[in-house]
């Protein structure tokens, strides 16, 4: 049980094209989904945090206007990147919670703006 | 500002032998903590959590949990080269909008056969 999955896993794209990555949970409803991303030999970097039905928490220094961020529904949530530059190449991670307190993390999607 | 501190490594321990993996945190009121592992180019998964003080097992790996010092460790017995990755902590509080995660750097782990 507890699997989540990403789409895409990776996806290549020109600078100043929008970006969609979808995050599924399969076996549970997850009431909370988060966006991390991390760079190269870098910790995991928390960017967003979503609930069901309602608006992303977005951390300090995160565009939410750039990352924009749907959660419309219990095992649904996705991340668009919009104007891709190349300094947004990275590996994003969404992960998901039930109501319990383990989170369960998505394979990752590389995305690398050219 | 909630920090999870780690030694980055990287810790080099030859085949068989205990690996050990510390962690400490900063805010008294963190109430659950995981370890999840990540292989290069992955995405984390989770090995073990805890929640109360003392020590819990699950097959080779022990987590021990002391809140007092605000450490917690784990513990990789008969350390296998497949172990070899970097190995997040991750401390569970109460925010303002719920529950968060922070997860400390990661520690750098190679098994030498």
């Amino acid at each position: 049980g507890a699997v989540v999955s990403q789409h895409p896993s990776w996806v290549i794209c020109k600078s100043g094209t929008s970006v969609k990555i979808e995050c599924r949970s399969l076996d549970f409803q997850a009431t909370t989904m988060f966006w991390y991303r991390q760079f190269p030999k870098q910790s995991l970097m928390l960017m967003a945090t979503s609930n069901e039905g309602s608006k992303a928490t977005y951390e300090q220094g995160v565009e939410k206007d750039k990352f924009l961020i749907n959660h419309a529904s219990l095992t649904l949530s996705t991340l668009t990147v919009t104007s891709a530059h190349p300094e947004d190449s990275s590996f994003y991670i969404c992960s998901a919670r039930d109501r319990g307190r383990e989170q369960y993390f998505g394979p990752g999607t590389r995305l690398t703006v050219t | 500002q909630k920090e999870v501190e780690q030694n980055s490594g990287p810790l080099s321990v030859p085949e068989g032998a205990i690996a050990s993996l510390n962690c400490t945190y900063s805010d008294r009121g963190s109430q659950s903590f995981f370890w999840y592992r990540q292989y290069s180019g992955k995405s984390p998964e989770l090995i073990m959590f805890i929640y109360s003080n003392g020590d819990k097992e699950d097959g080779r790996f022990t987590a021990q949990l002391n809140k007092a010092s605000q450490y917690v460790s784990l513990l990789i017995r008969d350390s296998q080269p497949s172990d070899s990755a970097t190995y997040l902590c991750a401390v569970n509080w109460r925010g303002n909008y719920g529950q968060n995660f922070v997860f400390g750097p990661g520690t750098r782990l190679s098994v030498l056969p």
